[in-house]
């Protein structure tokens, strides 16, 4: 059972806003979501994460639906470098965690 | 500050011969974990140590995969033999602490690996 699902992919247009979203249903009220890109040929590197309230920072916002099924990040305004794949993950515990097949995110100059 | 070094960066074997992956993990990293990402797939965790034991390998296929983590700084994985469908990137992570649903993952640049 996937535990997060996103979509495969998404475009945007340079210097505008994405809204990048993950649907997590059987989230549990322990489980923090995380957010983690992955640009071509490096590893994953940390964006973002929370549990209840929106977050923000100086890479992206996170914005967590009441309910707590469905998280969406923000990135205010795209640039190339952006240019990614992007992965929900949920984490219960320190030795619980689970990714996503993430979503590639296209920017268009 | 020095990142997550990882090597080899690419392995090619023949299914059935062995290969091994290594880690260093940034200095002063408590927690270090191993990831499988299949082509197309988020990265699956493997194991994770803390310092050198290890808190969760359930996720490790026993019969062929192991690592180590000697004196609580890099680590080695193994795989003995290699199947067809261990073709992936091996990913190294690591954290500062133990502190469990919260901590921030650096990740390394992996090891590509084909099995033919």
């Amino acid at each position: 059972d996937a535990k997060t699902t996103q979509p495969n992919s998404m475009e945007s247009n340079e210097e505008e806003p994405v809204h990048l979203p993950c649907n997590h249903s059987t989230i549990s009220g322990t489980d923090y979501i995380h957010w983690y890109r992955q640009l071509p040929s490096q590893g994953p590197e940390y964006v973002i994460h929370g549990l209840t309230s929106n977050v923000n920072n100086r890479m992206a916002s996170l914005a967590i639906a009441e309910d707590r099924k469905s998280s969406t990040l923000i990135l205010h305004r795209a640039t190339l470098r952006d240019a990614a794949v992007y992965y929900c993950m949920l984490r219960t515990g320190a030795n619980n965690l689970f990714f996503g097949t993430g979503t590639r995110l296209t920017v268009i100059p | 500050e020095a990142g997550v070094a990882q090597s080899p960066r690419y392995k090619i074997i023949e299914k059935r011969q062995s290969v091994a992956f290594w880690c260093n993990p940034i200095s002063g990293h408590a927690t270090l974990y191993w990831y499988q990402q299949i082509l197309g797939q988020g990265p699956k965790l493997l194991i994770q140590f803390q310092n050198n034991g290890v808190v969760d390998d359930s996720q490790l296929p026993k019969d062929r995969f192991s690592a180590e983590r000697l004196k609580g700084v890099d680590s080695t994985l193994k795989i003995q033999p290699a199947k067809l469908e261990d073709s992936a990137v091996y990913l190294c992570a690591s954290s500062l602490e133990y502190s469990g649903v919260i901590d921030t993952q650096y990740f390394g640049p992996g090891t590509r690996l084909t099995v033919l």
